[in-house]
């Protein structure tokens, strides 16, 4: 059973643009969202975060968005950067649960075309 | 260190045989925590580690799967009588304290069971 879901594998963007990755979740109990970015053969890095009391994060080019009604997230990225290219992994915890890990979702690819 | 360091990077075992991991987290951090990626899945949370409380073993998938933590310092993730469903990059992070969910992740070892 699949609480944090990615149902997009791929995404290509031209340099520039605008990147809209989205996550949905199915665990109402979820109280926290993190986005990472990963690069092959590296780990995962962190990116942004938000809770759910909020409905929007910035932080410089990426921003949150979060729809607790749809139990849906997105990660905007303004403008688009070759750098940016990557693997992006939205992830999911119950912190008021006091659950210590994270639930990821199976990451999209992110291909910045120049 | 700077950074979250694993060996092996990459470990080919047969099946049936015990295999050890080390993770070596930042210095100071106490919070440490195990996870897994299997081929085109998302990452699992295993196990994590908090100072000198007793871990949580929640996502551990078998009791053939332990892990040790002495203090704030390393930890090694043991694996016995390995499966090929065990193949995964197994990756470790940490954090300077437990609710920072913005982990340092290692680059991870990969492990194939052949």
């Amino acid at each position: 059973d699949q609480q944090v879901k990615q149902n997009s594998p791929s995404l290509s963007v031209q340099e520039g643009r605008i990147s809209i990755l989205n996550c949905d979740y199915t665990n109402s109990m979820f109280d926290y969202f993190l986005w990472y970015k990963k690069y092959p053969a590296e780990g995962p890095t962190f990116l942004i975060s938000i809770s759910s009391i909020k409905d929007k994060n910035e932080d410089g080019r990426f921003t949150v968005f979060l729809n607790k009604s749809a139990k849906h997230l997105s990660l905007h990225i303004v403008p688009s950067q070759p750098g940016d290219s990557a693997v992006y992994f939205c992830a999911a915890i119950n912190r008021g649960g006091g659950a210590d890990g994270l639930t990821f979702g199976k990451g999209t690819h992110l291909i910045i075309q120049p | 260190g700077a950074g979250v360091s694993q060996s092996p990077s990459n470990k080919v075992t047969e099946k049936g045989k015990d295999v050890e991991l080390r993770c070596d987290p930042i210095s100071g951090h106490t919070a440490l925590y195990w996870y897994r990626q299997r081929l085109g899945q998302g990452l699992e949370f295993l196990i994590y580690f908090q100072g000198n409380s007793a871990p949580d073993k929640s996502g551990l998938p078998s009791d053939r799967f332990s892990a040790e933590r002495t203090g704030e310092s390393v930890s090694t993730l043991t694996i016995q009588r390995t499966q090929q469903e065990d193949s995964a990059v197994y990756l470790c992070a940490s954090s300077l304290v437990r609710g920072d969910y913005g982990y340092t992740f290692g680059s991870g070892t990969r492990l194939t069971v052949v």
